[in-house]
């Protein structure tokens, strides 16, 4: 069956690190894989989507990279903020046709201290 | 939240009780969304809709219904509500096949 795993243990980093978020999925050949934030008590907000035949994507801060071979991306944020912190969830989406049916993994918590 | 808004934002109800989420949206995205989030399992697709009338189902959708007469409003309805149908639910939607815009979602307990 398709699983996608990520760090179900929270992350921990001082603010200014890099944090590195990974996921993971088996069973699975996404055309797209795509990345969110979700704060506490809110819904989840989109913030890169990266394709099959792209190996890397960037937006400000963020970095993500996708390796098919490996079946792992992995979620980069450069200079960490204490506003960062929140969890981060990977959703890929086989690109079927009519709509885009994500699946997403469990997420993976970051917090960012001083 | 780009213009999507969900009622109830909460609700409690009891075991057998039908019960009806709402989700509305402003932005005349055609595709809309219904996932639950609980602990241990991340967002599951219930269903889903590709315009006024046509709806398919997700991976979890035994026990749900959705409609929608409108483009701006998609419905889900638990016909009879059991326990494990406590979650929190969450309504998304989108233009294409891309990025999706979630709401704020339903917190709904089944006593």
């Amino acid at each position: 069956s398709q699983k996608i795993e990520q760090n179900s243990e929270a992350l921990n980093i001082q603010e200014g690190k890099t944090a590195t978020l990974t996921c993971n999925y088996t069973n699975y050949s996404p055309a797209y894989l795509q990345w969110y934030r979700q704060d506490p008590g809110r819904g989840p907000v989109f913030l890169l989507l990266i394709r099959e035949n792209e190996k890397e994507k960037r937006k400000e801060r963020l970095k993500v990279t996708f390796d098919t071979t490996l079946k792992q991306s992995l979620f980069h944020i450069t200079a960490s903020q204490p506003a960062d912190s929140a969890t981060y969830l990977c959703a890929l989406d086989p690109n079927t046709g009519t709509a885009s049916k994500l699946t997403f993994g469990t997420g993976t918590r970051l917090q960012v201290t001083l | 939240d780009a213009g999507i808004t969900q009622s109830p934002r909460h609700k409690v109800t009891e075991t057998g009780t039908p019960v009806t989420l709402r989700c509305h949206q402003t932005e005349n995205h055609r595709y809309m969304y219904w996932y639950r989030q609980d602990p241990g399992h991340g967002l599951r697709l219930i269903h889903y809709s590709y315009g006024v009338k046509d709806t398919d189902k997700g991976e979890v959708s035994d026990g749900y219904s959705v409609s929608r007469s409108k483009t701006e409003d998609f419905l889900l309805t638990l016909e009879s509500a059991t326990s494990s149908q406590t979650s929190v639910y969450f309504c998304a939607t989108t233009q294409g096949s891309y990025e999706q815009y979630f709401g704020p979602g339903t917190r709904l307990t089944v006593t």
